[in-house]
């Protein structure tokens, strides 16, 4: 069955660097997801991806981050700068269109730790 | 916005025993979900309700939608250790964007022999 991947599953960081944390949606899909989820608390929504570019975005998701597809397959989330409050399980999520047609498919995570 | 509450937040019950956790949401959803979450893992996607009155089963988890009363519930029937973990409802907000799904704060249940 299809899947969405991500690597890597943990990145460890110091404080100020650049992480790209990466994404292969399911191959047919559309639309791509990035979600947060800081430890012990809920799933936030930080962006949405549709036809290269940004669709929606949440408060979060401010300049220090950006999302690329730089080829056919991979979808990445990047901050440039990370911050200690940063430190996060970042999940991918796909969907074949829109979610309120479709339901979104979750990558495993990639666990960040900035320290 | 779109606001997804859930309680409880945190459920301990016997194998065998039969409970309930409900999911408000304040504005009118496209959709509602559940997912269930192991711990340090990702979100497996139990349910999609998509309409008023819907009701969806599987195994011993039962996930029915009230759109009029902004109310979701996850019904588990005698439940077994198996089911432990965090479980979430999440809605699609309306209008304004199609993308976006918010979560609920979770609930952890951990189910004791």
């Amino acid at each position: 069955e299809p899947e969405v991947t991500q690597t890597p599953s943990h990145q460890v960081t110091q404080m100020g660097q650049e992480v790209i944390l990466r994404c292969v949606p399911i191959s047919n899909h559309l639309y791509f997801y990035w979600y947060r989820q800081i430890l012990g608390q809920k799933v936030e929504f930080l962006v949405s991806f549709y036809n290269n570019e940004i669709s929606e975005k949440s408060e979060i998701f401010d300049d220090q981050f950006s999302v690329e597809r730089p080829d056919g397959s991979n979808f990445t989330l990047k901050i440039r700068s990370t911050k200690l409050e940063d430190s996060a399980m970042y999940f991918c999520a796909s969907s074949l269109l829109t979610s309120s047609y479709n339901e979104q498919f979750f990558g495993p995570g990639t666990r960040l730790t900035v320290l | 916005e779109l606001k997804v509450e859930q309680n409880p937040l945190f459920l301990s019950m016997q194998e065998g025993k039969n409970y309930t956790i409900y999911c408000n949401y304040s504005t009118t959803s496209d959709r509602l979900y559940w997912y269930r979450q192991d711990p340090g893992k990702s979100l497996e996607s139990l349910f999609v309700l998509l309409s008023n009155g819907a009701v969806k089963q599987e195994g011993r988890l039962m996930a029915s939608l009230d759109t009029k009363a902004r109310l979701s519930t996850l019904h588990i029937t005698a439940a077994v250790h198996d089911l432990s973990a965090t479980y979430f409802c999440a809605g699609l907000a309306m209008k304004t964007s199609y993308d976006k799904v918010i979560f609920g704060p979770g609930t952890s249940l951990s189910v004791i022999p």
